[in-house]
């Protein structure tokens, strides 16, 4: 079946320092991939998206680019800022039933 | 505003007391579906529902029932709870264009102890 699978957690960085999360994917077809991200306290609110090979999803800063051959969508984000410590979801979704695949999350904090 | 309600916040209960989760969205999306966050092990779908009167089975269904008897409402009943379905629970709503989903929101979570 399908799965995704994150690195191991957690992270902390310094501010502006260079955040690369990885993700890669085990999935039948051609899946969409997301990540999700969910600051203390409250749901999960999707980050960015990309639904074929080559596309790069990015949004406030964060991108991710699908890559099929390597079966990857690792978020990268140039300078993180305090404001972006929250748990990070990697997401896979395939199949008619509309079922996202998560991984485990990541944990990161920034600290000023 | 566009939402997923999801009533109760949070809920401390006793093994064995039937209760039910609400989850109500408001942009008359045809998917919904339940999810439960526990640590390490990321979020796993319970049940979904493709429209009013569809509902079946995700990854961990076990001990849970789901209703879909209106459009904009997906309630999640435990009906005999246990210690092991305390957890973070997420409902989710979603919108297909020709066939396929194309966005998800999700509500904000319930907290649920089973003591």
């Amino acid at each position: 079946g399908d799965s995704v699978t994150q690195m191991e957690g957690p992270v902390t960085l310094s501010e502006e320092a260079f955040l690369t999360i990885n993700c890669t994917y085990t999935a039948t077809g051609y899946p969409s991939l997301f990540w999700y991200v969910q600051y203390p306290g409250e749901g999960l609110q999707l980050l960015l998206k990309a639904t074929k090979a080559d596309d790069k999803g990015s949004n406030k800063g964060f991108e991710a680019t699908y890559r099929k051959e390597t079966t990857s969508f690792h978020l990268e984000k140039g300078s993180v800022q305090v404001s972006d410590s929250a748990v990070y979801f990697c997401a896979l979704r395939s199949g008619a039933n509309s079922k996202l695949t998560f991984g485990k999350g990541i944990t990161l904090s920034v600290r000023p | 505003e566009a939402q997923v309600t999801q009533n109760p916040r949070y809920l401390i209960t006793v093994t064995g007391k039937k209760l039910t989760v609400t989850c109500s969205q408001n942009m008359n999306h045809e998917y919904m579906s339940w999810y439960r966050q526990d640590p390490g092990l990321g979020l796993r779908q319970i049940y979904y529902s493709m429209n009013v009167e569809v509902t079946d089975k995700g990854d961990v269904p076990e001990g849970y029932k789901v209703s879909r008897k209106e459009k904009r409402n997906f309630p999640l009943i435990l009906e005999s709870p246990s210690p092991n379905q305390t957890s973070l629970y997420f409902c989710a709503s979603s919108r297909h264009l020709r066939g396929s989903p194309i966005s998800y929101t999700f509500g904000s979570g319930t907290r649920l102890t089973v003591v």
